[in-house]
């Protein structure tokens, strides 16, 4: 069975540093897709960022990066120049054959940005 | 171009009634999916649908149900409501079934915040 662990339920950010968030998964699949995905108070999700298994450059979105390990099977969010818009809840997601292409979401991490 | 829009955006239901939730994907997208989000037990897999046709299921009673249109459009349906059925439902949608690399991210609506009584 596929699991997603998050373990930071809540993160402090100042205003314009960067800060990581964690995402270790568990599979036996060799082909997945790993997202992250945004869930500000109003309650949209909104994607992020993606990371194939074959994937082997670390995805880039703007101001999103992800830390791709795979052999660790983790797939950290570093968040550059924090914006106090970024404050939100944020997923880590996978999705493969096994789990019939369903998103496997995790816990989630509330991140909050300060000024 | 126009996103995912669901409907209603929130609803009040006591126990025992049933609720049909609505879905309109992005245009082109044949995939709809559907998921529950509770405190509890976090976001969980309802059902997804391509092509009229429910192509998988979550673990969740047979109260819950779904339907695809010839337009995409989806709805889904609980029947007997529950205290425990109040949650925000999602809808997401994507061009095809699978993987299919980043291409076929999962486009999410604002979802639908259902209060059972």
């Amino acid at each position: 069975a596929q699991k997603i662990t998050q373990t930071q339920p809540g993160m402090f950010v100042q205003e314009k540093e960067a800060v990581t968030l964690d995402c270790t998964y568990d599979t036996s699949d060799q082909s997945y897709g790993l997202f992250w995905y945004k869930q500000p108070s109003s309650g949209e999700m909104i994607f992020l960022i993606y990371q194939g298994s074959y994937d082997e450059q670390n995805a880039t979105e703007g101001r999103y990066s992800l830390n791709f390990q795979k052999a660790r099977k983790s797939a950290n969010l570093v968040i550059s120049a924090s914006q106090l818009g970024d404050s939100a809840m944020y997923f880590c997601a996978m999705r493969s054959s096994n789990s019939g292409y369903a998103l496997n979401f995790g816990k989630g991490t509330s991140l909050l940005v300060t000024p | 171009k126009a996103g995912v829009t669901q409907t209603p955006r929130y609803l009040i239901k006591t126990r025992g009634q049933q609720v049909t939730l609505s879905c309109s994907p992005i245009s082109g997208h044949r995939s709809v999916s559907w998921y529950q989000q509770t405190p509890g037990q976090g976001l969980q897999f309802l059902f997804e649908y391509f092509s009229e046709t429910q192509r998988n299921k979550g673990n969740f009673p047979g109260r819950f149900s779904g339907r695809q249109f010839s337009n995409s459009r989806s709805e889904m349906n609980v029947s007997t409501l529950e205290l425990g059925d109040s949650a925000l439902y999602l809808c997401a949608s994507s061009l095809n079934l699978g993987l299919a690399s980043g291409a076929n991210v999962l486009t999410f609506g604002a979802g639908s915040r259902l209060t059972v009584l």
